[in-house]
């Protein structure tokens, strides 16, 4: 079993959309959670950073954790067609050991 | 630009050739990491660099590979006798010290024939 698992999609929804994105992982060491937003041959974007459990909001974009049920979601408000892209989620311990694990990642497709 | 730099963007090398990738990071950053993703795949971690020093290297790091980082500012990660199963995209990422995020840059994409 992976340490965090993703489904990875495709997923495709109309423009205007709610979308949620979810990651489950294993290690209840990880305390730090990101999501990234990745394009075709480019490069991961950070999207959201959270830290152990709770909500984060930024513009359309509300990250969610939590850790009793080690569970994390990512949700994008008012999709929109740029928004299509591969989600990774990505996770820290506390250790220190800078070592990001990710998901293997989400497609969103995003319709006009 | 102020992001972190790759060089070059994509590469195209013959089976047991090998290949070098520079990566420069954030002005400041000291702090530097490798990862490799295949497609369908997220990134894996392979190193990491903190100023000149490599600190840790994944399992995945076989004999083959080997990065540097001298006056820990960029960084090169060179891969001997290349093999069909290097081909995937090489990213190089870094941090600074008061930062908890890592920032990626746009990778180098490997294709071994």
């Amino acid at each position: 079993q992976k340490e965090v698992e993703q489904d990875p999609g495709p997923l495709s929804v109309p423009e205007g959309a709610i979308v949620s994105l979810n990651c489950t992982y294993s290690n209840s060491a990880f305390q730090y959670f990101m999501w990234y937003r990745q394009y075709s041959r480019k490069g991961p974007e950070l999207l959201m950073y959270t830290y152990s459990s709770g909500n984060k909001e930024d513009g359309r974009f509300t990250a969610q954790v939590d850790k009793s049920s080690k569970y994390i979601s990512l949700f994008i408000r008012d999709s929109q067609p740029s928004d299509s892209a591969t989600y990774l989620c990505a996770m820290e311990p506390t250790s220190g050991t800078y070592k990001y694990i990710f998901g293997t990642g989400t497609r969103l497709k995003v319709l006009a | 630009d102020t992001g972190v730099s790759q060089d070059p963007r994509h590469k195209i090398t013959k089976r047991g050739q090998n290949v070098t990738f520079r990566c420069d990071p954030i002005s400041e950053h000291n702090r530097l990491y490798w990862y490799r993703q295949t497609l369908g795949q997220g990134p894996e971690f392979l190193t990491y660099f903190q100023n000149e020093a490599q600190l840790e290297k994944s399992r995945l790091l076989s004999d083959r590979f080997s990065a540097e980082r001298p006056k820990g500012s960029f960084s090169t990660l060179e891969i001997q006798r290349t093999e069909q199963g290097d081909s995937a995209m090489y990213l190089c990422a870094s941090r600074g010290d008061s930062g908890n995020t890592i920032y990626f840059g746009e990778g180098s994409w490997l294709t071994v024939v």
